[in-house]
Order: C-alpha cells, then structure tokens, then sequence
C-alpha cells in the first residue's frame, strides 16, 4: 500500500518568509508525528497528532512553529518568518496507536522535506 | 540525562563479522522497543520490534533486559549494506510518542 509521502520535497527560502511542508500519512492510521533532523544530528520531536484529541506541541520550538491536522489526514506544518536555523529535514511519520500490540506503535517515516533557508 | 542513550560510533567492522550495539534508557515504565535504521540522507526505516523475549529476524537479533534497562541489537555475517546509523526507541509508559536515541553509525568494508 501507499507510504507516508510529503511534499515538497525540497524547498529553498528566503529568511524571514513563511513556509508550509504537508504530509499525507499511511491511511488508517491515527497518529501523526512531526520531526526534525539538522544535518548529523538526530531526531528532533516537534508535534504529535492523535485521533480528535489536542495535539501535543511540546517539541515545537518556538511560537513560528505550528502544525495542523485535518481529521485523520493530511497534516501541513508552518514556520513563520523562517530563519536559518531553521535548515533541516523535516520529516513525518504515522501509526496505528492502537493500544493492544507494541507493534501499534511502530511509526512509518516519509522521505521528508529538506528545507534550506538563506 | 538523555532519556535513550546510544554510543554514537562509528563501528569499522570487516564484512561477515558480528557486531552487537547496546542502547540504555532512564524510565523504567518504557513499554515497547524498536531498532530503526537510517540510510545517510533518508528517512529512518523500522528494522524491528523488540520484545520481552527477544526476537531474531534473519541476521539480526534484538534483546531487551528491562532488569538492566538495556537493548541490544546483534548483526550477524555483516554486509556492506548493512552500513547505516542505527537508532534505539523507546516508548515510555502513559505516552505515545516514541523517543530516538541518537544514532549508533555502523560501517562495514570490504
């Protein structure tokens, strides 16, 4: 079946402009994650959609970060007023988030957005 | 303290040796364990789940001690293709969301 898929794929900005990365998660399932990965770094939670309860933002950065999910599909994150630090891979992952199975839990990444700010 | 620790590496390692990587974390109530790969310049992709038991697939093995608060994955007859970073996770008790370890870098060479 279909994967995870993001879009764009790669995208250049200006500092200071707005950007907006979406993601299109595995279908049925209800959890959806966003991370972020600096060049050699690890990964970087940012925000975690589940099902129609409030989201968790307690990895977003700062308050140019926000993140919207439509029922359980697509989800678009936002940077406002971009700045270089900004320059990562932006990657999404989703699951099932079923509580019976630990493999529930197991999380599917997209290819990611690489996002380069200058 | 970093809540899943992993030894960053690299590990050089000859083709068809074994090669096994530990990962700690801190919250006792973790409840369920993967090994992920990531390919340099790719998304992490899902190499197992670690059960209570421990499991094999194929070339790999992955062992939980929750006694000790490790994992380990054992990689068998290394390849070339196995050249990767490999990253602990770790789900905590009462929440969702997984937690990465940084990432153990393993390459192999001919």
């Amino acid at each position: 079946g279909a994967g995870v898929s993001q879009s764009p794929s790669n995208k250049v900005t200006e500092k200071g402009k707005d950007v907006e990365l979406r993601c299109d998660p595995i279908s049925g399932h209800t959890a959806l994650y966003w991370y972020r990965q600096r060049l050699g770094q690890g990964l970087e939670f940012l925000i975690y959609f589940q099902g129609n309860s409030a989201p968790d933002k307690s990895g977003l950065p700062s308050d140019r970060f926000s993140a919207e999910r439509t029922g359980e599909s697509v989800s678009t994150l936002t940077i406002q007023r971009t700045q270089q630090e900004d320059s990562a891979v932006y990657l999404c992952a989703s699951s099932l988030d079923l509580v019976f199975r630990d493999r529930d839990y197991e999380q599917y990444f997209g290819p990611g957005t690489r996002l380069t700010v200058t | 303290r970093k809540e899943v620790e992993q030894d960053p590496g690299p590990f050089n390692v000859p083709e068809g040796a074994t090669v096994a990587f530990n990962c700690t974390y801190s919250n006792s109530a973790s409840q369920s364990f993967f090994w992920y790969r990531q390919d340099c310049r790719k998304e992490p992709k899902l190499l197992m789940s670690v059960y209570s038991s421990g499991n094999e697939d194929g070339r790999f093995t992955a062992q939980l001690n929750r006694a000790s608060q490790y994992i380990s994955l054992l990689i068998r007859d290394s390849k070339l293709s196995d050249s990767a970073t490999y990253l602990c996770v770790v789900r905590s008790g009462g929440y969702n969301k997984l937690i990465f370890g940084a990432g153990t870098r393993l390459a192999v060479h001919p």
